[in-house]
C-alpha cells in the first residue's frame, strides 16, 4: 500500500469548513484513498473513499486531485463532536489475498467553539 | 444489520499474567477479521488479520497470537504479557472490498 503524509495537528473554528489534506504522492492506479476518524477512546469510524473523481455523502467530501497525489477531506459545517484523529490510507481494491489496511499517525482535528 | 463486539472493555493485569480478548461479529458470514494495537499517542498497528477460520497472518512478531477457532469469532491471546503490551486493541472486520468497520476495542493496562 502507498505511504500517506499528514499534517500532525489542525484547528478549525465550530460551523466553518474543515480541510484535511492528505499527501499520496506514490499512489498506483489501482489504489483508492479511504479516509477514517478516531474520536478518542473509540474505534475508527469510516467517514468516505473515492478513486478518481470527487465523491460526497451525508459526513463529508473528498476531493482529489487530478494526478491522484493528493487528496482533501471536507467537513462542511464542522462540529465539537468532530473532533478526532483523521486517517487517510490508500489501498488497492482488491478481493483475495492480503486485504489489510495500514494505518499512520493521523491528524488530530481540534474543533475550536 | 452487521454488529461486532470485544470484551472486556477494560483490563489490567500483571506482567507475565496471561491474555484472552475476544471479538464476535453478528450478522454476516465469513468476513475477513483483524486485530489492532493502538499504544498512547501512536497509529494504529495491524497485528494481525484472518480471511477464514484456522487462518491468521501475523504482522509483526511478538509474545501476542490469534486464533480463529469460528466463522465470526477472533481471539488474541498471549502467554506471558510485557509491560509494552499496553494499548488499546481494536477487532475489526470486513466484507469483500468494502469498509473496515471497528469494534469498541479493550483497553489493556499491563501493570
Amino acid at each position: 500500500d502507498a505511504k500517506t503524509t499528514q499534517p500532525p495537528s489542525m484547528d478549525c473554528a465550530e460551523g466553518r469548513a474543515a480541510n484535511l489534506p492528505c499527501n499520496h504522492s506514490t499512489i498506483s492506479g489501482n489504489e483508492y484513498v479511504y479516509w477514517y476518524r478516531q474520536i478518542h477512546s473509540q474505534g475508527p469510524q469510516y467517514i468516505i473513499h473515492g478513486l478518481k473523481n470527487n465523491e460526497t455523502n451525508e459526513m463529508a467530501s473528498l476531493i482529489i486531485t487530478e494526478d491522484r497525489k493528493s487528496s482533501t477531506l471536507i467537513l462542511p459545517h464542522a462540529t465539537l463532536r468532530d473532533t478526532a484523529v483523521y486517517y487517510c490510507i490508500v489501498r488497492a481494491y482488491a478481493n483475495f489475498g492480503n486485504e489489510k489496511l495500514t494505518f499512520g499517525t493521523g491528524t488530530r482535528l481540534t474543533i475550536i467553539p | 444489520s452487521q454488529t461486532i463486539h470485544q470484551w472486556p472493555a477494560t483490563l489490567v493485569q500483571p506482567v507475565g499474567s496471561p491474555l484472552s480478548l475476544e471479538c464476535t461479529v453478528e450478522g454476516t458470514s465469513n468476513p475477513n477479521l483483524y486485530w489492532y494495537r493502538q499504544a498512547a499517542g501512536r497509529g494504529l498497528q495491524l497485528l494481525f488479520y484472518s480471511v477464514g477460520i484456522g487462518q491468521i497472518s501475523s504482522e509483526v512478531p511478538q509474545n501476542l497470537s490469534a486464533s480463529r477457532p469460528q466463522d465470526r469469532q477472533f481471539i488474541l491471546s498471549s502467554k506471558k504479557l510485557l509491560l509494552s503490551d499496553s494499548g488499546f486493541y481494536l477487532c475489526a472486520w470486513r466484507k469483500g472490498s468494502g469498509s473496515l468497520n471497528f469494534g469498541p476495542g479493550t483497553r489493556l493496562t499491563v501493570t
